[in-house]
C-alpha cells in the first residue's frame, strides 16, 4: 500500500511571493508518478503538476515547479509570484501505474494568497 | 483531455431515500472513479468502475449502499440508497484519459449532497 502525506493543513503568504507545498510518499514501487491537484473554493479539482519517478528532470509548468527527491520520497510544489487566482486546496497524489490505477491522495494544503 | 460534468450539483434529501448522481464524459474513458469529500477534506475512493464489469469497491464502502452502474465508455452513475445524515458529502467522479504525452486524472465538478 502506498501512502501520501501533506504536514502543512494551512499556508499563507503575500501576493507576487513565492511558496513552497510540502509532500512525502510512501511506495514500494519503483515505478510511480506524482501529481500536484489544485481545488479552488468552486470546488472543481485541476491537474497542476506532473512527474514520473524515473525522470531526474523536475517538471516545471509555467509558475509551477517541484523538486523531487525520489531517495528522501519527498515531492514539493513550489509557486512563483503568486497570484490571487492561486488560492485554493492543493491535494498531493501517487498512483503507482498509469491506465487503470486510482490515486492516493494527502490531505491537503490549503493555499491563502493575501493580496 | 476530457471534461466532465455532473447532476445534479447538489441536493436535499431526507433519510431513507436514494440519491443517483450522473457523470458524463466528453470523450470515451476507460476507467470512471467515484469520491467521496467532506468540506475541507481529502478525497477518499468509494469504487472503480470500468465499462462492461462490475464496479470494484474500496473498503468500506459496499455495492448495496453504492450500486454504480457503467452503461458505455461517456457515462456513469453512483445511487446513495437509503441515506442518513452521515452520507452528507460531496461526491466527485472522475475519469482517466490521455492528457499531454500521459493519463491524467479529471474530475467532474462534483455533487453535494446534504441528507436530513
Amino acid at each position: 500500500a502506498q501512502t501520501v502525506t501533506q504536514s502543512q493543513p494551512e499556508m499563507s503568504v503575500q501576493e507576487a511571493e513565492t511558496v513552497t507545498l510540502s509532500c512525502t510518499y510512501d511506495t514500494s514501487e519503483n515505478n510511480y508518478y506524482l501529481f500536484w491537484y489544485k481545488q479552488p473554493p468552486s470546488r472543481q479539482m485541476i491537474l497542476v503538476i506532473r512527474q514520473e519517478a524515473y525522470k531526474q528532470q523536475n517538471a516545471t509548468e509555467n509558475r509551477f515547479s517541484v523538486n523531487f527527491q525520489k531517495a528522501a520520497k519527498s515531492f514539493s510544489l513550489k509557486i512563483s509570484d503568486s497570484q490571487l487566482g492561486d488560492t485554493a486546496m492543493y491535494f498531493c497524489a501517487l498512483t503507482t501505474r498509469f491506465g487503470n490505477e486510482k490515486l492516493t491522495f494527502g490531505t491537503g494544503t490549503r493555499l491563502t494568497i493575501i493580496p | 483531455s476530457a471534461v466532465i460534468s455532473q447532476k445534479p450539483s447538489r441536493d436535499i434529501c431526507q433519510r431513507g431515500t436514494s440519491l443517483t448522481i450522473q457523470c458524463q464524459v466528453d470523450s470515451q474513458v476507460t476507467m470512471m472513479f467515484w469520491y467521496r469529500q467532506q468540506p475541507g477534506q481529502s478525497l477518499t475512493l468509494i469504487a472503480t468502475a470500468n465499462q462492461g464489469s462490475e464496479a470494484t469497491y474500496e473498503s468500506g464502502f459496499v455495492i448495496d449502499k453504492f450500486p454504480i452502474s457503467r452503461p458505455n465508455l461517456t457515462f456513469s452513475t453512483l445511487t446513495v440508497s437509503n441515506m442518513s445524515p452521515e452520507d452528507s458529502s460531496i461526491y466527485l467522479c472522475s475519469a482517466e484519459a490521455l492528457g499531454q504525452g500521459a493519463y491524467e486524472q479529471y474530475f467532474g465538478p462534483g455533487t453535494r449532497l446534504t441528507v436530513t
